[in-house]
């Protein structure tokens, strides 16, 4: 069935590092890719998406390509701020999300 | 616009209690998803409504219901509460349903059976 893998947490940085968190996934046909964010004691917030192979989504300094190729949705940003510390989850929508297990960022000053 | 709204925020049960949760979706939002949230298990489906019939329904217990209004806005009700059913419950709205929507999520009710 469909599944999505993202790197293990936490990943911990210093303020203005570069970012990566890995995503793949698994499924048939191109699923639309999303990049969700959550504060703690918050909800979900959606940070960027893709609908399909080779789009690429952006807000707020964060990137993350569709690669149909790799199968990936890496979600990147050039300079971490304390603020970006969250969790954040790589999902795919079948109607439904489905998400991994999502990846805690710490980022220090 | 106001996005999604969820009520109560925080609840504490017993055992054997049964729960209701709301949810009001963005307004024009027709679609109504839910989502348990916990440590162990991470991000789950329970279910989908769209225009008042549940679309998609995710591997729960039938203790796990929902139901949604003719103004879109959705309950989801929990029968016979088991310590396990502790967690964040988010609920989830969109414009349509589809593989292409994209879901904007409330701030959750946090649920705690003792």
């Amino acid at each position: 069935g469909d599944s999505v893998t993202q790197m293990e947490g936490p990943v911990t940085l210093s303020e203005e590092a570069f970012l990566t968190i890995n995503c793949t996934y698994t499924a048939t046909g191109y699923p639309s890719l999303f990049w969700y964010v959550q504060y703690p004691g918050e909800g979900l917030q959606l940070l960027l998406k893709a609908t399909k192979a080779d789009d690429k989504g952006s807000n707020k300094g964060f990137e993350a390509t569709y690669r149909k190729e790799t199968t990936s949705f890496h979600l990147e940003k050039g300079s971490v701020q304390v603020s970006d510390s969250a969790v954040y989850f790589c999902a795919l929508s079948r109607g439904k999300l489905i998400f991994g297990q999502g990846t805690e960022l710490s980022v220090k000053p | 616009k106001a996005g999604v709204t969820q009520t109560p925020r925080y609840l504490i049960k017993t055992r054997g209690q049964q729960v209701t949760l709301s949810c009001s979706p963005i307004s024009g939002h027709r679609s109504v998803s839910w989502y348990q949230q916990t440590p162990g298990q991470g991000l789950q489906f329970l279910f989908e409504y769209f225009s008042e019939t549940q679309r998609n329904k995710g591997n729960f217990p039938g203790r796990f219901s929902g139901r949604q209004f003719s103004n879109s806005r959705s309950e989801m009700n929990v029968s016979t509460l088991e310590l396990g059913d502790s967690a964040l419950y988010l609920c989830a709205s969109s414009l349509g349903s589809g593989d292409k929507e994209t879901q904007y999520f409330g701030p959750g009710t946090r649920l705690l059976v003792l």
